[in-house]
């Protein structure tokens, strides 16, 4: 079963506008959440990650927002710009070893900005 | 510095014949994933391997899926006896620690395509 459910499945923003990606989780395991950016014929890159002990994490225009009791996570693209054009993947796995070394993707979200 | 390189890009094979996919990790990475992803179904874990231990194989969805690294290095996934349902992109990803620690490098994948 999907571990990790993301939405929308597809986003057209306007240039300058913000883009939105959420995510869901079950796992209360899960405390590593990362996303990644994925360029047609390219593998995905990491973009940010957030561990569960905060609530936002800003690194340039990305920002995720995390709400534990809520067990959601979104993907923030302030300004966004036609280069970010491209499919979002979020994730999430468990640290501990223990429960396996998998990392949970979502099923992803293609963002197109227009010009 | 080289990324994580797979090859061959593009396979193109008969159903029932196997194939033989290889990762190149980046040097000194000791951890190796491979993933699979089909179109709108996200990434899907397969296996992890630890230098040349795979401690976790429980993503490899059947018996005709096997996986090994040589050396701390290269690694093969095998698909034998493939089946159309088996036609997807294949990633290897490497990392220099655990999940949470340092991000993973995914390469370009190995297109597959099972007629």
């Amino acid at each position: 079963q999907q571990q990790v459910k993301q939405s929308p499945q597809s986003l057209i923003v306007q240039k300058g506008g913000i883009s939105i990606i959420n995510c869901a989780y079950e796992n209360t395991a899960f405390d590593y959440f990362p996303w990644y950016q994925q360029f047609p014929g390219k593998g995905p890159a990491l973009l940010i990650a957030i561990r569960p002990d905060v609530s936002e994490k800003k690194e340039g225009r990305f920002t995720i927002s995390f709400n534990k009791s809520a067990k959601q996570f979104s993907l923030h693209i302030m300004d966004s710009q036609p280069g970010d054009s491209a499919t979002y993947f979020c994730a999430a796995s468990t640290t501990n070893s223990n429960s396996g070394y998998a990392l949970n993707f979502g099923k992803g979200t293609s963002l197109l900005v227009t010009p | 510095g080289a990324g994580v390189s797979q090859s061959p890009s593009n396979k193109v094979t008969e159903k029932g014949k196997d194939v033989e996919l290889r990762c190149d990790p980046i040097s000194g990475h000791t951890a190796l994933y491979w993933y699979r992803q089909s179109l709108g179904q996200g990434l899907e874990f397969l296996i992890y391997f630890q230098g040349n231990s795979a401690p976790d194989k429980s993503g490899l969805p059947s018996d005709r899926f096997s996986a090994e690294r040589t050396g701390g290095s290269v690694s093969t996934l095998t698909i034998q006896r493939t089946q159309q349902e088996d036609s997807a992109v294949y990633l290897c990803a490497s990392s220099y620690g655990g999940l949470g620690v340092s991000p993973l490098h995914f390469g370009n994948g190995t297109r597959l395509t099972v007629t």
